[in-house]
């Protein structure tokens, strides 16, 4: 198996553009996560879907951030626009139950927003 | 909400040492525990769990024990190796929070 496909590995973008971070998760697994991750604040829990529904985004920091589950093999998470805060490691994670079965982290994408 | 303590790093030690990373948390009941560590440059990866009291997790040499009573989960290995320079992360699940909750992570290097 491939693992957790993550695109672009990294994105570089001016204050005001939109981003759009790309994720294939594993087949089979019905659970996706999407998580930031920063030297300030470390490892947040943005988005959670499961079965393609959203479950919890309480943690998408504000209306800019979106994200989307059209169908089990791809999830998107746009920022619109992006600013400088913005930057940061964006990883998904797919798991084949809820939050406390083992999660599969993809690669992560690399987003600097300048 | 639930939290999770772990020992602040960074940690450096050299080949063959002893390892500890204390592990602390906070949800009630019986959270599952899990390690996760980080490589440079990847996303995280299990490393180890334990779903109950008492249950010892291991995996590539590396050991914790889920203590319901010290509410701990510390990881420990006999003797490291520089391959196991990595940033590590514990973490819990509980059916109240409903997703994992991480700590902050402890960086790990390992000096030949």
């Amino acid at each position: 198996d491939a693992g957790v496909i993550q695109s672009p590995r990294h994105e570089v973008t001016e204050m005001g553009q939109e981003v759009t971070l790309r994720c294939k998760p594993i087949s089979g697994h019905n659970s996706l996560f999407w998580y930031r991750q920063t030297m300030m604040r470390g490892l947040e829990l943005l988005i959670y879907f499961n079965n393609n529904v959203p479950i919890d985004d309480s943690g998408m920091p504000e209306d800019r951030f979106s994200a989307k589950m059209p169908n089990a093999s791809f999830s998107t998470l746009k920022i619109q626009p992006s600013e400088p805060r913005d930057s940061a490691v964006y990883f998904c994670a797919t798991s084949t139950g809820g939050g406390g079965d083992t999660q599969y982290f993809g690669p992560g994408t690399r987003l600097t927003v300048l | 909400g639930d939290s999770v303590t772990q020992m602040e790093g960074p940690v450096t030690l050299s080949e063959e040492a002893f390892l500890t990373i204390n592990c602390t948390y906070t949800a009630t009941g019986y959270p599952s525990l899990f390690w996760y560590v980080q490589y440079p440059g990847e996303g995280l990866q299990l490393l180890l769990k334990a779903t109950k009291a008492d249950d010892k997790g291991s995996n590539k040499g590396f050991e914790a024990t889920y203590r319901k009573e010290t509410t701990s989960f510390h990881l420990e290995k006999g003797s490291v190796q520089v391959s196991d320079s990595a940033v590590y992360f514990c973490a819990d699940f509980s059916g109240s929070a409903r997703q994992l909750t991480f700590g902050s992570g402890t960086q790990l290097t390992v000096l030949p």
